[in-house]
């Protein structure tokens, strides 16, 4: 079955501890993103990768690493997490410009 | 950068009746226009879709209308069922020669009434 997973789903953590949001798809999709999502302010993109070894920022990077190392993994990495970092994240990937995206099913992240 | 409105932000239909949501997009080159839904707790999923290169697509109930010259774009539900309470994204996709960024509307909240 063709899908995104996300790992973990739920996470509770505090501030300052390193967390990282595992993302794979089995697609052989070349385009993968993360995204945030917070009531009234719809997704937002925080990096995106369009191959392997290349990474860009989307609209609110900052404080969040990616990696991509190899085709099917899109690791999300928050190296000192904050409060403002608590949310609702989404990755997905797409296997070519102008084609609809595949969400994974979200990781509710909680900083306290 | 590119920025896209979504309109409304909460719209209540009758059961049986049309649905509209707008979206405007600012950069012209956008060329690409995806549709999600969410239902509560789970991921958006793609609804429909449309390229700058098509004016109108329809998909059973479902149709978007794309004008690219006043850079809007509207999803049409008709006959509205219960199931089609969710919320519904808008987003625009460009294409550069070495990037691909695609930006989300904020979302509308759309629930039918019995």
């Amino acid at each position: 079955e063709a899908q995104v997973t996300q790992n973990p789903r739920y996470l509770i953590t505090v501030t300052g501890k390193k967390l990282t949001v595992t993302c794979s798809q089995n697609m052989n999709h070349e385009y993968m993103s993360w995204y945030r999502q917070d009531p009234g302010l719809g997704l937002r993109q925080i990096y995106y990768s369009m191959n392997v070894e290349v990474t860009d920022k989307g609209d609110v990077p900052e404080g969040y690493k990616v990696s991509r190392k190899e085709k099917r993994n899109f690791p999300l990495i928050l190296e000192s997490p904050s409060p403002n970092q608590t949310s609702l994240y989404f990755c997905a990937s797409k296997g070519a410009s102008n084609q609809p995206q595949h969400f994974g099913d979200g990781t509710r992240l909680s900083i306290l | 950068g590119e920025n896209v409105e979504q309109h409304p932000s909460t719209l209540s239909v009758q059961e049986g009746d049309s649905a509209v949501i707008k979206c405007t997009y600012s950069d012209s080159a956008s060329n690409y226009f995806p549709w999600y839904k969410q239902e509560l707790g789970k991921r958006p999923q793609l609804i429909i879709d449309i390229r700058s290169n098509v004016g109108e697509k329809k998909d059973q109930r479902i149709a978007v209308t794309l004008n690219k010259t006043a850079k809007h774009f509207s999803l049409h539900i008709t006959e509205t069922q219960p199931e089609d309470s969710a919320v519904y994204f808008c987003a625009a996709s460009i294409r550069g020669w070495r990037d691909d960024k695609i930006i989300f509307g904020k979302g509308t909240r759309l629930h039918i009434l019995p």
